[in-house]
């Protein structure tokens, strides 16, 4: 099974930081990553799909790259409506794995 | 609008049976890969089944292999899982989720989920 490996797993920054989360897996997975949001009692929604491409409707504060095991997920400006978990998730291979999660708090 | 709605979730004693289902609307259903992600409470997102657009393949994770059965019936645009065996790990809320797999797209949406509670 791919592994997937977040960090940080808790984030405290502030309205207009800009705000970085890695994720690595255990093996190459090409850029067949994607990014979610999740926000308490709510499902997941999805940020960005293969590594680097914008989900229709989601802001362009959020930005993603990277390729093979290191990824990188980005907000340019923190807005008070960002401050939740984001999960990335490879869709490779089966098993379909996600990463622990990274939690964005308000410093 | 997409919209995926489960039911039949509840509270089982250890070794109990389970079926929950998941009502698709808004979309194309037979042309979408589905999956069952669940989540422990306070915890992360853990995938658990997968089936095929068809209904001819599926996958499992090895925690659930042999105990739960993931079904569709696209005629009826509905999505079943069959859980047996349960055991207190199981407990989760339990989402249905699309997955446009034949073009490499990933989950895309996901319904608000069902609880399961495993307990004596």
């Amino acid at each position: 099974d791919i592994q997937m490996t977040q960090s940080p797993s808790t984030l405290s920054a502030s309205v207009g930081d800009r705000v970085t989360i890695t994720c690595r897996a255990s093996q190459s997975i090409n850029r067949w990553l994607a990014w979610y949001q999740q926000k308490p009692g709510k499902a997941p929604k999805l940020l960005i799909y293969k590594a680097s491409n914008l989900e229709s409707g989601v802001s362009s504060r959020f930005s993603g790259s990277g390729s093979g095991t290191d990824f990188t997920l980005t907000v340019s400006s923190l807005q008070p409506d960002d401050f939740a978990t984001y999960y990335c998730q490879q869709y490779n291979i089966y098993p379909l794995t996600f990463g622990g999660g990274t939690k964005v708090e308000i410093k | 609008e997409v919209q995926l709605v489960e039911s039949g979730g509840g509270l089982v004693k250890p070794g109990g049976s389970l079926r929950l289902s998941c009502a698709a609307s808004g979309f194309t259903f037979s042309s979408y890969s589905m999956n069952w992600v669940r989540q422990a409470p306070g915890k992360g997102l853990e995938w658990v089944a997968s089936i095929s657009s068809t209904g001819s393949y599926k996958k499992y994770a090895d925690s659930v292999e042999g105990r739960f059965t993931i079904s569709r019936d696209n005629a009826k645009n509905s999505l079943d899982l069959q859980m047996n065996s349960l055991r207190a790990e199981d407990t989760a809320l339990y989402r249905c989720a699309r997955e446009d797999r034949i073009n490499s797209y990933p989950i895309d949406y996901w319904g608000q989920g069902t609880q399961v509670t495993v307990s004596s």
